[in-house]
């Protein structure tokens, strides 16, 4: 079974196009993560939400907009895509804020390509 | 300047060597130190996990913390072909924000 599931796994898309990359973790963990992954395989924060809230909005542009409908989804929604967007997106997850019982779990991330 | 530096390499290393892959880093305040590794195509998995100063030893694994120094090791002994992975330190001063390096890239070769 897969801990923290994310579609889709490739992205294709054109500048100018709205998109959303979806999360889902099945560990009853409380909070759910952002980031992103660049060329150089820095991994940066973009959102942390615990059980539905917003914790962390990193200095991400307005265009990326996340979304929790309960607290085993958080999906991404990016609207007006820019080639600076083309990255991959990991979903994670951890319990309690992310020590006590687990440090992140991670998914296979989304390969977004915007041409 | 980054919170968190590591070398990208890429390292070459013979099958059964001992590899050395390390981190610095500059807020004092970090407490919770990991190391992840990455497969190509797939998301960072848990290595090792330590608090504070000291070292941990887990089977192959063993991670060292040297707070005064503000760096960061992880050692792998008898290194295998399937060890071929990005190495990801990451660290945190509190729960939720994690800060990680931007991965060292191994190779083990056969």
């Amino acid at each position: 079974d897969t801990a923290v599931s994310q579609t889709p796994k490739y992205l294709v898309t054109q500048m100018g196009n709205d998109k959303s990359i979806k999360c889902e973790q099945n560990l009853g963990h409380d909070t759910m993560y952002w980031y992103k992954q660049d060329s150089k395989k820095f991994l940066k924060i973009m959102f942390s939400y615990n059980n539905k809230e917003l914790i962390i909005n990193e200095t991400v542009p307005n265009r990326f907009s996340p979304k929790s409908p309960d607290k085993a989804h958080l999906n991404l929604h990016i609207n007006s895509l820019e080639l600076g967007d083309s990255a991959v997106y990991f979903c994670a997850s951890s319990q309690d804020g992310g020590w006590a019982n687990s440090p992140l779990h991670f998914g296979n991330g989304t390969r977004l390509t915007v041409t | 300047q980054k919170e968190v530096e590591q070398d990208p390499g890429p390292l070459s290393v013979p099958e059964g060597a001992i590899v050395s892959l390390n981190c610095t880093y500059s807020n004092s305040a970090f407490q919770y130190f990991m190391w992840y590794r990455q497969y190509s195509r797939k998301g960072p998995e848990l290595l090792m996990y330590t608090y504070s100063s000291g070292n941990k030893e887990d089977g192959r694994f063993t991670a060292q913390v040297d707070k005064s120094s503000k760096y960061i090791s992880l050692f792998i002994r008898d290194s295998q072909p399937s060890d071929s992975a990005t190495y990801l330190c990451a660290m945190s001063n509190n729960f939720n924000k994690f800060y990680f390096g931007s991965g060292t890239k191994l190779n083990v070769k056969p």
